[in-house]
C-alpha cells in the first residue's frame, strides 16, 4: 500500500543554523503533500504544503522542494529558533486528498 | 471560519470500560473526518473516516467502532478498555487536500 517514509527520526541543530527533513513516497499518482509542526502535547498543525505541479514553495524560513521523479520531497527551515523545536510530520495524498499517509515524524531540537 | 472541537480535554480509565469520545466541527457542511491516535512519543495512526453520515470506514481493526450521527459530529467508542489505548486521540476534518486537526483528547487506561 501506499507509505511514506520520513529522515531523520531525531534532528539536533545549533540556534541560527539550517535543518533539512526529508521524506519519500510509494504512490506515484501522490499530488499534494503538507507538512505539519506538532508542539509538544498540542495538535499537529500544516505549516506548508505543495502540489505536484510546483517545484519548490517558501513562506519566511521555511521552504519545501518536490522532486517528482525520484518521489521525494524536503522541508528546509532556515535561521533556526528554539520555538522551531518540535515534531515535524510530512504527508503525501492524492485524489483531492481523501485519505492521507503521514510519515512517522521527526523530532527537531533547537540548541540556544 | 471553521472549528473543531473535542472532548473531554483529559479521561482516566480503567480497563474493561467504555469510552465515548467526541468530536464536532462548525463553520462547514459535509467535511471528511478523521480520528487518528498517537501513542506517546510515535507518529500518526489513523482509525476511521468518514465521508458522510452514517459513513464509516476502518482502517485498524481492534476494539474501537466511530459513528457520524450527524453531518459535523463524529463519535469514537469502545465497549472495553484495554491497556494498549491509552494515547492523544485525535479528531481531524477536511474540505478539500488538507487536514485540520482538533485539540486532541489525552486518553490513559489504567
Amino acid at each position: 500500500g501506499e507509505n511514506v517514509e520520513q529522515h531523520p527520526s531525531t534532528l539536533s541543530v545549533q540556534e541560527g543554523d539550517s535543518a533539512v527533513i526529508k521524506c519519500t513516497y510509494s504512490d506515484s499518482a501522490s499530488n499534494y503533500f503538507p507538512w505539519y509542526k506538532q508542539e509538544l502535547g498540542k495538535r499537529p498543525q500544516l505549516i506548508i504544503d505543495i502540489r505536484s505541479n510546483v517545484g519548490e514553495k517558501k513562506d519566511q524560513r521555511i521552504a519545501v522542494t518536490l522532486n517528482k521523479t525520484a518521489k521525494h520531497f524536503s522541508l528546509h527551515i532556515t535561521e533556526t529558533q528554539p520555538e522551531d523545536s518540535a515534531v515535524y510530520f510530512c504527508a503525501a495524498s492524492k485524489d483531492g486528498g481523501f485519505k492521507t499517509i503521514f510519515g512517522a515524524g521527526t523530532r527537531l531540537f533547537v540548541k540556544a | 471560519s471553521q472549528t473543531i472541537h473535542q472532548w473531554p480535554v483529559t479521561l482516566v480509565q480503567p480497563v474493561g470500560s467504555p469510552l465515548s469520545l467526541e468530536c464536532t466541527v462548525e463553520g462547514t457542511s459535509n467535511p471528511n473526518l478523521y480520528w487518528y491516535r498517537q501513542a506517546a512519543g510515535r507518529g500518526l495512526q489513523l482509525l476511521f473516516y468518514s465521508v458522510g453520515i452514517g459513513q464509516i470506514s476502518s482502517e485498524v481493526p481492534q476494539n474501537l467502532s466511530a459513528s457520524r450521527p450527524q453531518d459535523r459530529q463524529f463519535i469514537l467508542s469502545s465497549k472495553k478498555l484495554l491497556l494498549s489505548d491509552s494515547g492523544f486521540y485525535l479528531c481531524a476534518w477536511a474540505m478539500g487536500e488538507t487536514q485540520y486537526f482538533g485539540p486532541g483528547t489525552r486518553l490513559l487506561v489504567l
